[in-house]
């Protein structure tokens, strides 16, 4: 089965802090992903990878940055954190040969007061 | 700009009960996923359907894609509480390294 683990599954910071999210997969994927989720808004996609040192833009990259320097872990950086940053945080990773299933972690729930 | 719309947003009903989801777009998908999420969990993936006409069975959910690939659904039958939770599809374009994600529907199944 793959294994997607991420660093916290909850986690209080403060406005203004950097915050590190850190995600490992163990299924040697190329592609990893990072999501946000709100209600009502469902998944929205931040940022994602397809390989390593390789990134592209999501939907909503405006405040976050990633880094992939191995291929089994792809970290989100919330460079100041501010209170619209407060959500639910999904990685994903994805092998190239799957019908684009993406297999996902626990989450993390953040809030930023 | 893929959108995929679900419906219903919400559905709460009694243990036994058969229900179906269902999940539309108007544009055509190389395939599509279904997962569902518990409350504090992320999704979890249960199937992935290909082919236009395309039927799935796990148990007590059955899952169809449309012949032309822009619709699917997901019917449960005689729903248990275990089954609560949020059901998302999500689909690909080909080619695309990204899915488009519906917003859900939130499913209750009361004892």
């Amino acid at each position: 089965d793959v294994k997607v683990t991420q660093s916290s599954r909850y986690l209080v910071k403060r406005t203004g802090e950097k915050v590190f999210l850190e995600c490992v997969q163990d299924m040697d994927h190329e592609n990893m992903f990072w999501y946000r989720q709100d209600p009502g808004l469902g998944l929205r996609l931040i940022y994602f990878s397809y390989d390593v040192k390789m990134k592209e833009k999501g939907d909503i990259p405006e405040g976050y940055s990633v880094s992939r320097e191995k291929k089994e872990r792809f970290s989100l950086i919330l460079e100041s954190a501010s209170t619209n940053q407060t959500s639910m945080y999904l990685c994903a990773s994805r092998g190239v040969t799957d019908h684009y299933e993406q297999y996902f972690g626990p989450g993390t729930r953040l809030t930023v007061t | 700009t893929q959108l995929l719309e679900q419906s219903p947003q919400f559905l709460s009903i009694q243990e036994g009960e058969n229900l179906t989801v269902y999940c539309n777009s108007s544009s055509v998908f190389s395939s599509l996923q279904w997962y569902r999420q518990e409350p504090g969990e992320g999704p979890v993936l249960l199937v992935t359907v290909v082919t236009g006409g395309e039927v799935k069975k796990l148990k007590r959910l059955t899952f169809q894609f449309g012949d032309a690939r822009k619709d699917s659904s997901l019917h449960i039958t005689a729903a248990q509480p275990g089954d609560t939770g949020l059901y998302l599809c999500a689909g690909s374009g080909a080619g695309s390294y990204q899915l488009t994600f519906g917003k859900g529907t939130k499913l209750s199944v009361i004892p």
